[in-house]
């Protein structure tokens, strides 16, 4: 499976936005971006994924470059409760199957 | 709503102990999962099945076993408990997919903390 690579910690104030980087330089055509985020107790949820256009939604958007090797989850405004591990996964189109999560990168929210 | 659950929450047991943690979900996903994340780590695949009868081995299998016998239900056994499995157990189900129309979002349960003395 292609790696990803993502900061270990970042820190951001409430309400500003956040832009968390992810590195994946060994992507394959048919592989999509995936983010998933785990609060502090709690099971991993999933936040966003897309290919190759950049993607909105309610949560969050993601920021694909051109050459697709690298992304970029952002949090418009950052909460105390956006405070998690991200990870920026990596997976098949079409496959469904199991997701090889990284270290991801620990969010701190300072208010 | 559906749901995915996991029983019990927490568990405290003795080395050598068989113990079963329980994973049930109502979204009559095919694909069921199990991870375990230990303090300071990403999680790591353990077992996940495709569909009932189909159970496939993940990348740290060894000293667990898996049992598909419906949809809903993949329970999870450690034959003989060690304490290097003390850990947090995460329970995730999906859809199958097809051509990439669907997200393949995996739906994780809350864990199961399981203490190994």
């Amino acid at each position: 499976d292609a790696k990803t690579t993502q900061p270990n910690s970042m820190e951001s104030n409430e309400e500003e936005p956040v832009h968390l980087p992810c590195n994946h330089s060994t992507i394959s055509g048919t592989d999509y971006i995936h983010w998933y985020r785990q609060l502090p107790s709690q099971g991993p949820e999933y936040v966003i994924h897309g290919l190759t256009s950049n993607v909105n939604n309610r949560m969050a958007s993601l920021a694909i470059a051109e050459d697709r090797k690298s992304s970029t989850l952002i949090l418009h405004r950052a909460t105390l409760r956006d405070a998690a591990v991200y990870y920026c996964i990596l997976r098949m189109v079409g496959s469904a199957r199991q997701l090889t999560f990284g270290s991801g990168t620990q969010l701190t929210v300072l208010p | 709503d559906a749901e995915i659950t996991q029983s019990p929450r927490h568990k405290i047991t003795e080395t050598g102990r068989q113990v079963t943690l329980a994973c049930h979900q109502t979204w009559n996903h095919n694909n069921m999962f199990w991870y375990r994340q230990d303090l300071g780590h990403g999680l790591r695949l353990i077992h996940y099945s495709y569909g009932v009868q189909d159970t496939n081995k993940g990348e740290v299998s060894d000293g667990y076993s898996v049992s598909r016998s419906n949809t809903e239900d993949l329970p999870l056994t450690l034959e003989s408990a060690a304490s290097s499995q003390t850990s947090v157990y995460f329970c995730a189900s999906s859809e199958s997919t097809s051509g990439g129309a669907n997200t393949g979002e995996l739906f994780f349960g809350e864990g199961s903390r399981l203490t190994v003395l």
